[in-house]
C-alpha cells in the first residue's frame, strides 16, 4: 500500500545535541510537510516543500531544518534541541492540486532529556 | 487571517447513537476546502471528510456526514452508528484554495470523542 512512514516511531536525545527525524513516501506527492504537535493541540506547521521548493513559516525557528534529497524523503533537522520542542512530529504529503488532502504518517515523538 | 475554532474540546456518545461535533471558521476568501481529520490514540491522523466550498451540497462519507452553511461559515461533522472505533481527536481544518501548492493547512484545537459501550 502507498504509504507515509516516518522512522524512528520514538527518539530520545540530549539537549543541545543534534537530531534528525526521517521521513518517506511512496505516494509521489510532490509536496511534503512537517507539523509540530504538542501534547492536546492542533498540529502546527513548521515547513513545506513543492517539489524542491522549500517554504519556511514565519514563525518556525531557524533551530529547525529540513532536507529534501529526492521526492521520496524529507529529513527534519533540530540543530540544538531544547526542551520545550519536546513534542509528536507528524510528516505529511499531499497532491499539488488545490484542496488534496493531507497524508499522515505515524508520527515520531521527540523526548528531550 | 484565517481561524478555525472547535468549541468542544471533549464530547461523549452512546454507541449506535449519533453525535455532531462543532467547527466555525473565518475567511474573507470565496474560495476555499474544509476538512475533518481523525486522529486516533497513538495512531496516525486520517482524512474523515472533505468540503469543496464552491459546491452547495453537504459532503457525505458512509456513516459521517457534514452540515456546511457558508453564509454562517460552520462546518460541522455528524456521525451517525457510532462506533467504539469512532473515539479519536476530530480536528476541523481549513485550506485556501491555491492550486499547484496548498500551502497551510489551519486546524482548529480538536475535539476528544468518547465513545461509551
Amino acid at each position: 500500500d502507498a504509504m507515509v512512514i516516518q522512522n524512528p516511531r520514538y527518539q530520545v536525545t540530549q539537549f543541545g545535541k543534534p537530531v534528525t527525524l526521517s521521513c518517506s513516501q511512496t505516494l509521489n506527492h510532490n509536496v511534503m510537510y512537517w507539523y509540530q504537535q504538542k501534547s492536546s493541540q492542533a498540529p502546527k506547521l513548521l515547513f513545506h516543500y513543492y517539489d524542491k521548493d522549500f517554504n519556511n513559516e514565519a514563525d518556525t525557528p531557524d533551530n529547525f531544518q529540513s532536507r529534501r534529497p529526492n521526492t521520496s524523503f524529507c529529513f527534519l533537522d533540530i540543530r540544538s534541541p531544547g526542551l520545550g520542542d519536546a513534542a509528536m512530529y507528524l510528516c505529511a504529503t499531499s497532491g499539488d492540486s488545490g484542496g488534496s488532502p493531507l497524508h499522515f504518517g505515524n508520527g515520531t515523538r521527540l523526548t528531550v532529556t | 487571517a484565517q481561524t478555525v475554532t472547535q468549541s468542544q474540546p471533549e464530547m461523549s456518545v452512546q454507541e449506535a447513537e449519533t453525535v455532531t461535533l462543532s467547527c466555525t471558521y473565518d475567511t474573507s476568501e470565496s474560495d476555499y476546502y474544509l476538512f475533518w481529520y481523525k486522529q486516533p490514540p497513538s495512531r496516525q491522523m486520517i482524512l474523515v471528510i472533505r468540503q469543496e466550498a464552491y459546491k452547495q451540497q453537504n459532503a457525505t462519507e458512509n456513516r459521517f456526514s457534514v452540515n456546511f452553511q457558508k453564509a454562517a461559515k460552520s462546518f460541522s461533522l455528524k456521525i451517525s452508528d457510532s462506533q467504539l472505533g469512532d473515539a479519536a481527536m476530530y480536528f476541523c481544518a481549513y485550506s485556501m484554495n491555491y492550486g499547484g501548492s496548498q500551502g497551510n493547512l489551519i486546524f482548529g484545537k480538536g475535539t476528544k470523542l468518547s465513545v461509551k459501550p
